[in-house]
């Protein structure tokens, strides 16, 4: 069974703070996706890495996915409050075309003013 | 262009009932995908439909089926429910044409109270 564990689970900052949020796993998976969700709406994909090493920058978020492809980081520089809500990773296996993603047990981040 | 759609967006069983759940996908995806999420937790993978047929499945009872009709709709239907059916089921849409490379997009969520 693959799995993927987040830490913190639960992060509370003020805004202008720094944070980094780390997903693990045992398992190697052909991408990692991250995601933010906020209550009462679906998941939204925010990057996907794919090259283990690979670093992506999306304003003031950096994604990093280590260099064996089973760990990732999400660093937010100077938190706002509308970076609020449940962030996910996301490791996505393939059988043939058929995918499937395994979610982490995600952070929840709230930023206050 | 609209996004995935599902329906209903709340609904309350009680135990042993039936629930069936809608998911439109988004504008030209084809494969549908449904995801369980209890609360406090990541959505765990149900199972994916493409040609109407089930391509892959995740560790869920036979309770859970689902169809997937030519204009690439989906259902997802549990039976006898349990007290621990109660979440949000979330359905997302990709198009098979960029399986390695597309977003996957998801719905807003059905959420199920099972009482």
């Amino acid at each position: 069974t693959q799995l993927l564990e987040q830490s913190p689970q639960f992060l509370s900052i003020q805004e202008g703070e720094n944070l980094t949020v780390y997903c693990n796993s045992s398992s190697v998976f052909s991408s990692l996706q991250w995601y933010r969700q906020e209550p009462g709406e679906g998941p939204v994909l925010l990057v996907t890495v794919v090259t283990g090493g690979e670093v992506k920058k999306l304003k003031r978020l950096t994604f990093q996915f280590g260099d064996a492809r089973k760990d990732s980081s999400l660093h937010i520089t100077a938190a706002q409050p509308g970076d609020t809500g449940l962030y996910l990773c996301a490791g996505e296996g393939w059988a043939g075309t058929a995918s499937k993603l395994t979610f982490g047990t995600g952070t929840r981040l709230q930023v206050t003013l | 262009d609209a996004g995935v759609t599902q329906s209903p967006t709340h609904l309350i069983k009680t135990r042993g009932q039936q629930v069936t759940l809608r998911c439109s996908p988004k504008s030209g995806h084809d494969t549908v995908s449904w995801y369980q999420q209890a609360l406090g937790q990541g959505p765990q993978f149900i199972f994916q439909y493409y040609e109407e047929e089930e391509r892959q499945r995740g560790n869920f009872p036979d309770r859970f089926s689902g169809h997937q009709f030519p204009n690439y709709s989906s259902e997802l239907n549990v039976n006898a429910l349990l007290l621990g059916d109660s979440a949000l089921y979330l359905c997302a849409s990709r198009s098979i044409s960029e399986i390695n490379t597309g977003e996957l997009f998801f719905g807003e969520g059905s959420r199920l109270t099972v009482l």
